[in-house]
């Protein structure tokens, strides 16, 4: 079946703008997870989603970060006046009903702060 | 100190080889070992999953947990070109999110 997707595949914006990168994970996975992959520090979690609610946020950097998702399925993950750190790839993955389960990853979101 | 140290190698290995990738990790709480591999530009993918201490085999690949020690460990015998990767070590409690290690980059020469 489908894996999990992500879009777009990069995105190069200009600092002090806002974007937008969305996560669809697999069909029937109620867990759903944001983490960013930098060079200097490596992949670091942000946010988990068990359905539409978030119990932890812990990994969110600073409050120009936000995510939702709606439905129990598709999730945003916004960052607000985007700054030249924020450059990374943003990795989405799902597991079936969170815990210890296998999380699977999609291809991630390239971002580019100019 | 990190919670999943990691060496960051590189690591640049012979067709055919043995290779060995370690991590240690610092909190007891963690229950669920993972080994994640990742090609250029790509996810990382679930490679090994380990629940306990002992060692977990597939094939070409041996996943070893020590809690005692905690210490993990992936050993890939036979080597190949293909295997040319970052390969991630990851662990989570009950908590569900992975804690990563930076991960090692491994080049298997032919």
């Amino acid at each position: 079946g489908a894996g999990v997707s992500q879009s777009p595949s990069n995105k190069v914006t200009e600092k002090g703008k806002d974007v937008e990168l969305r996560c669809d994970p697999i069909s029937g996975h109620t867990a759903l997870y944001w983490y960013r992959q930098s060079l200097g520090q490596g992949l670091e979690f942000l946010i988990y989603f068990q359905g539409n609610s978030a119990p932890d946020k812990s990994g969110l950097p600073s409050d120009r970060f936000s995510a939702e998702r709606t439905g129990g399925s598709v999730s945003t993950l916004t960052i607000q006046r985007t700054q030249q750190e924020d450059s990374a790839v943003y990795l989405c993955a799902s597991s079936l009903s969170g815990g210890g389960e296998t999380q699977y990853f999609g291809p991630g979101t390239r971002l580019l702060v100019l | 100190q990190k919670e999943v140290e990691q060496d960051p190698g590189p690591l640049s290995v012979p067709e055919g080889a043995i290779v060995s990738l370690n991590c240690t990790y610092s909190n007891s709480a963690f229950q669920y070992f993972m080994w994640y591999r990742q090609y250029s530009r790509k996810g990382p993918e679930l490679l090994m999953y380990t629940y306990s201490s002992g060692n977990k085999e597939d094939g070409r690949f041996t996943a070893q947990v020590d809690k005692s020690s905690k210490y993990i460990s992936l050993f890939i015998r036979d080597s190949q070109p293909s295997d040319s990767a970052t390969y991630l070590c990851a662990t989570t409690g009950a908590n569900s999110k992975l804690t990563f290690g930076k991960g090692i980059t491994l080049s298997v020469r032919p």
